[in-house]
């Protein structure tokens, strides 16, 4: 079936610099991919999607980049602070119609103040 | 603001019990999801909705079934539970396709 793999699993940055998770999706007709962030004990919430007619969105330290050609897309956080520190998960769109998100394992952040 | 809510934070049942949890959403919402979360395992989708008694198994739907006989309420049943079904069980909704889906707080189910 369709998947999505997500890198790294693990990811430890100093506070200040930039952090990066990738995500590869193997359906070629997936057209929505959001970003989700879980805090520890909490649900995950959504900070940034993109939609597969741009190739690039930002919004204010988060930024989503997206390569349609390669199928895979990429989270980047500047400026790292301690809250952000978190679980990231990506998803796809399922692009057969069926309305299923396909979420990738997840990346733990931590920020080291 | 959009709520979703789920019946319980934290269950403990017995192996062989039937287990209900419910999840209520306020925003009128055509699309609900149950999946579980596992360390490891990222999110896995159970059953989803995509309208009023209309379900559709997602990629783990053995030994669950789900109900969904209004809008906003959507009940996902453990037959008769058994130990490897303990974990965070996450159930969500979302207006439409490719919108945003809206967690529900999580039910963190132990089975003895």
């Amino acid at each position: 079936g369709e998947n999505v793999e997500q890198h790294p699993s693990t990811l430890s940055v100093q506070e200040g610099d930039s952090a990066v998770i990738k995500c590869t999706y193997s359906d070629s007709a997936s057209n929505y991919f959001p970003w989700y962030k879980q805090e520890l004990g909490k649900r995950p919430q959504l900070i940034i999607d993109i939609r597969s007619n741009v190739g690039e969105k930002k919004d204010q330290r988060i930024a989503v980049t997206l390569n349609k050609t390669a199928k895979h897309f990429s989270l980047h956080i500047t400026e790292t602070q301690p809250e952000d520190s978190a679980v990231y998960f990506c998803a796809a769109s399922d692009g057969s119609g069926t309305y299923k998100y396909i979420f990738g394992t997840g990346t733990r952040l931590k920020v080291l103040a | 603001d959009v709520k979703v809510t789920q019946s319980s934070r934290y269950l403990v049942k017995r192996t062989g019990e039937k287990v209900f949890l419910e999840c209520v959403q306020d925003m009128d919402h055509e699309n609900m999801f149950w999946y579980r979360q596992d360390p490891g395992l990222g999110l896995r989708l159970i059953y989803f909705s995509y309208d009023v008694k209309m379900k559709e198994k997602g990629d783990i739907p053995e030994g669950y079934s789900v109900s969904r006989e209004k809008k906003e309420r959507f009940s996902l049943i453990l037959e008769s539970a058994s130990t490897n079904q303990t974990s965070m069980y996450l159930c969500a909704s979302r207006p439409t396709v490719q919108e945003t889906q809206y967690f529900g707080p999580g039910t963190r189910l132990l089975v003895l």
